[in-house]
């Protein structure tokens, strides 16, 4: 059974700095990888979705890339905001319609 | 644009009560849909999904049940709740398999 691993489980940074948040999965035979936002208590954005045969995927200040063959994503956040502070999940698609979820990374930006 | 909506918002119900969560998406047809729950401190683990109206493949058995009675309106159940069953419940539809997948924003259930 697959299974996603996300780390580190928080993660606090000043206003401005670069960061990488990290997502890895234990079987590489995967359809796409999707990265999502979640605010307390609130549903999930979706942020970037990279397909199997991608590399990487960018949007704005967010850049996902993709190692299929070691089990591995990173979701790259330039220049943070406070507005970024949220938990960030990463979900691989395996067969049919299942997304298999990562805990997720609490990420703080400090003003 | 596509929007989906959940409700309620948040419940409280005793153990052994029955319940209905409703999900209804506007602005597309015959999207796929999925129920998920996030129970505290573990990933969202996927409940239900459907590819079109009366179909519903379960993915852990449970005791719950989903139902598609419209082609953009799905719904959870259960005739007895238990106290394992409290959790943030979310759904989601994509518009198609290995398409991107849009969530509401949740119904937390609370079991007392």
């Amino acid at each position: 059974k697959q299974e996603v691993t996300q780390i580190p489980a928080a993660l606090s940074v000043p206003e401005g700095e670069n960061l990488v948040l990290n997502c890895s999965f234990t079987d590489s035979a995967i359809y796409n990888l999707q990265w999502f936002r979640q605010d307390p208590g609130k549903g999930l954005t979706s942020l970037l979705l990279i397909q199997s045969s991608q590399r990487e995927q960018t949007s704005g200040r967010l850049n996902a890339s993709l190692d299929k063959s070691s089990g591995r994503s990173t979701l790259y956040i330039a220049a943070s905001q406070p507005g970024d502070s949220a938990t960030y999940l990463c979900a691989v698609r395996g067969g049919a319609n299942n997304l298999f979820f990562g805990t997720g990374t609490r990420l703080t930006v400090i003003p | 644009s596509q929007t989906i909506h959940q409700w309620p918002a948040t419940l409280v119900q005793p153990v052994g009560s029955p319940l209905s969560l409703e999900c209804t998406v506007e602005g597309t047809s015959n999207p796929n849909l999925y129920w998920y729950r996030q129970a505290a401190g573990r990933g969202l683990q996927l409940l239900f999904y459907s590819v079109g109206i009366g179909q519903i493949s379960s993915e852990v058995p449970q005791n719950l049940s989903a139902s598609r009675p419209q082609d953009r309106q799905f719904i959870l159940s259960s005739k007895k709740l238990l106290l394992s069953d409290s959790g943030f419940y979310l759904c989601a539809w994509s518009k198609g398999d290995g398409q991107p997948q849009h969530f509401g924003d949740g119904t937390r259930l609370s079991i007392l």
